[in-house]
């Protein structure tokens, strides 16, 4: 099982671009996310989806957008990127039920200039 | 509003010292509570967390509701055990909130 995968790792963007990181998951997890990582702010959600069809925001979401046409991929959209947006970007899947423990991916580390 | 704390960034201690990595979170219902680690060059993954009142790695957490704290403590720390680690609150099934983490530095 490859379990959450991200691509791509690295990214460098100019302000103004747009980009798509993708996130895909074999697990048939319900529950897939995007979180953002920033030095002492920990890790902060994005945007999130409970199923296909279904997106939802998070704590920080200007800027992003998501959809999730399928179980197993959830791609987060930066429409047009800004210096603000350097961070390091973590998808994350769980079953969504109960209590269920979430799997993240790798990470990619975008940076916009 | 959902809050986890972690007041400490970085936190060192040598090689079989104890070790309590503090975590306070504010909200108002039933949260389930977590620790994530994430080892040099690894993902992030699950530590432990407090429905299953497990110990992982030596490692326990206690969840206090009347301080609203869900420290991580283990007796004896171990140079492996050097990482970042983030407290987190689930609540609704779905919504995580991290803390902002904290790393821990095991000395020789």
């Amino acid at each position: 099982n490859a379990g959450v995968t991200q691509t791509p790792k690295f990214q460098v963007l100019k302000t103004g671009q747009s980009m798509t990181l993708q996130c895909a998951q074999d697990m048939n997890h319900e529950y897939m996310s995007w979180y953002r990582q920033d030095p002492g702010m920990g890790l902060r959600l994005i945007h999130y989806s409970v199923g296909a069809g279904i997106t939802d925001q998070g704590e920080v979401p200007n800027g992003y957008n998501v959809s999730r046409s399928t179980t197993e991929d959830f791609p987060l959209r930066l429409l047009s990127a800004a210096p603000s947006q350097t961070s390091v970007y973590f998808c994350a899947s769980s079953f969504g039920t109960g209590y269920s423990p979430l799997h993240f991916g790798n990470g990619t580390r975008l940076t916009v200039t | 509003a959902q809050r986890v704390t972690q007041p400490e960034k970085l936190l060192s201690v040598f090689k079989g010292a104890p070790v309590e990595l503090k975590c306070n979170y504010s909200y108002s219902g039933s949260p389930e509570l977590f620790w994530y680690v994430q080892y040099s060059r690894q993902r992030l993954q699950l530590l432990l967390r407090h429905i299953s009142r497990e110990s992982i790695k030596g490692f326990t957490a206690d969840l206090n509701k009347g301080e609203t704290s869900f420290h991580l403590k283990k007796p004896f720390a171990q140079e492996e055990d050097s990482a970042m680690y983030y407290c987190a609150l689930s609540y609704n099934f779905n919504k995580f909130y991290f803390g902002s983490g904290t790393k821990l530095n095991v000395k020789p």
